[in-house]
């Protein structure tokens, strides 16, 4: 069955630039997280949807990272004028229901130069 | 605030010893508790979980964890391990708030020796 899949796999970007990541989780699945993981870290929490509505953004670093989940399904995460600390992989994940495990997605891994 | 702690960043073992890998959290009531691997190039997969009950989970490719109030432990274990264990092995808790995110230690890396 499909997994959560994630485009782009890799992005460069040079400092100053947007970028739009992308996440297509499991279909069905109400619940849609976002977690950036720098090198050699853990994941740590960004975002969480439920369906369309975003309940919890605390984890965003600046007013430059958004995100959106218009119809409750694919989820685009967005940064703007990118810095060096963005440097990241950035992982999407879903889940069913709220006692139960989150699928993750392979993540995309943005170097910023 | 609630946390975890993975004290180990590195571990090697021989390929077919047994393996612990320890994971402290901290948070008052009974958490929600996973473990998850992560190889080079891959997302994260679920080895286990630990919700309530038994406190001894089994999980996929022959791990298990314990849970552990009395030491805020939820360690890691497998008898003996494969070359293909090698990787990223992740614990984590989830936040008792409405989103259930979860809130993950630094990780500890696998290296096993053939």
């Amino acid at each position: 069955g499909a997994g959560v899949s994630q485009s782009p796999r890799y992005k460069v970007a040079k400092r100053g630039q947007d970028v739009a990541l992308r996440c297509d989780p499991i279909s069905g699945h109400v619940s849609l997280f976002w977690y950036q993981q720098a090198l050699g870290q853990g994941p740590e929490f960004l975002t969480y949807f439920q369906n369309e509505a975003q309940l919890d953004k605390s984890g965003l670093p600046s007013d430059r990272f958004f995100a959106e989940r218009p119809e409750g399904s694919v989820s685009t995460l967005k940064i703007q004028r990118t810095q060096q600390e963005d440097s990241a992989v950035y992982l999407c994940a879903s889940r069913n229901r709220e006692y139960n495990e989150q699928f993750f997605g392979p993540g995309t891994r943005l170097t910023v130069l | 605030a609630q946390s975890v702690t993975q004290p180990d960043i590195h571990i090697t073992v021989s390929e077919g010893a047994s393996l612990e890998l320890r994971c402290n959290y901290s948070y008052g009531a009974t958490p929600y508790l996973f473990w998850y691997v992560q190889s080079p190039g891959q997302g994260l997969q679920l080895l286990l979980k630990y919700f309530s009950g038994d406190t001894l989970v089994q999980g996929i490719k022959g791990f298990e964890a314990e849970f552990k109030r009395s030491q805020s432990s939820f360690n890691l274990r497998k008898p003996s391990v494969h070359w293909s264990d090698a990787a990223e092995y992740f614990c984590a808790v989830g936040a008792m708030d409405s989103s259930y995110k979860l809130i993950f230690g630094s990780g500890t890396r696998l290296l096993v020796r053939p």
